[in-house]
């Protein structure tokens, strides 16, 4: 079982459309981290979100916390091909002795031009 | 440019071989973090080292090991290796351990080809 679960799985739209991708889990998380991945690369780092119910604005990019802390999501605005790649959300879970920085599967965005 | 160096970056090995993939974390950074990524398993935690410490275990086989120096380097061990084990491995560092506010940042990988 995931801890992590983000949806959807893929996800093809086209350039300027909007779109929001999900990380849920039954866990609360003491923060949760997005990354973006494109082929060939490490993961690099967008954004860590840390109180409940917070929201993140990264250019056209908007992250969420949920309140329970136990989901995030990520809302893009005007989607451009440079969008395009492997979105993970990552965390600890909340609890002592907890030390996995644990990824979920990712979801897949192309944005064609 | 993370910061974090992992080498060598491709690896083309036979079944039954052992391997070493090194990782070189950011300056001042005491935790690595060592994954493996495959298409259907996405990015699955091996093993979490804090200041030479090892501190959480994740889907590690018995057939790897790990290892972080005094200098804070860290090494991923693969023996007798099977045609499953291609992949990428991924090494990521940071500042703290893994806990609050943990922000990872993650080195190219070395993409792991057993033929």
């Amino acid at each position: 079982t995931q801890l992590l679960e983000q949806s959807p799985q893929f996800l093809s739209i086209q350039e300027g459309e909007n779109l929001t991708v999900y990380c849920n889990s039954s866990s609360v998380f003491s923060s949760l981290q997005w990354y973006r991945q494109e082929p060939g690369e490490g993961p690099v780092l967008l954004v860590t979100v840390v109180t409940g119910g917070e929201v993140k604005k990264l250019k056209r990019l908007t992250f969420q916390f949920g309140d329970a802390r136990k989901d995030s999501s990520l809302h893009i605005t005007a989607a451009q091909p440079g969008d395009t790649g492997l979105y993970l959300c990552a965390g600890v879970p909340s609890g002592a002795g907890s030390y996995q920085l644990t990824f979920g599967k990712g979801t897949k965005l192309s944005v064609i031009p | 440019d993370s910061g974090v160096t992992q080498t060598p970056k491709h690896l083309i090995t036979a079944t039954g071989q052992r391997v070493t993939l090194r990782c070189s974390p950011r300056s001042g950074d005491l935790s690595v973090y060592w994954y493996q990524q495959s298409l259907d398993q996405g990015l699955q935690f091996l093993i979490h080292y804090y200041n030479g410490e090892e501190r959480a275990k994740g889907n590690i086989l018995e057939r790897f090991s790990a290892q972080q120096f005094p200098d804070l380097h860290s090494e991923l061990n693969l023996s007798s290796l099977e045609l499953g084990d291609s992949a990428l491995y991924f090494c990521a560092s940071s500042v703290g351990g893994a806990g609050t506010n943990t922000e990872a940042f993650f080195g190219q990988g070395t993409r792991l080809t057993v033929v």
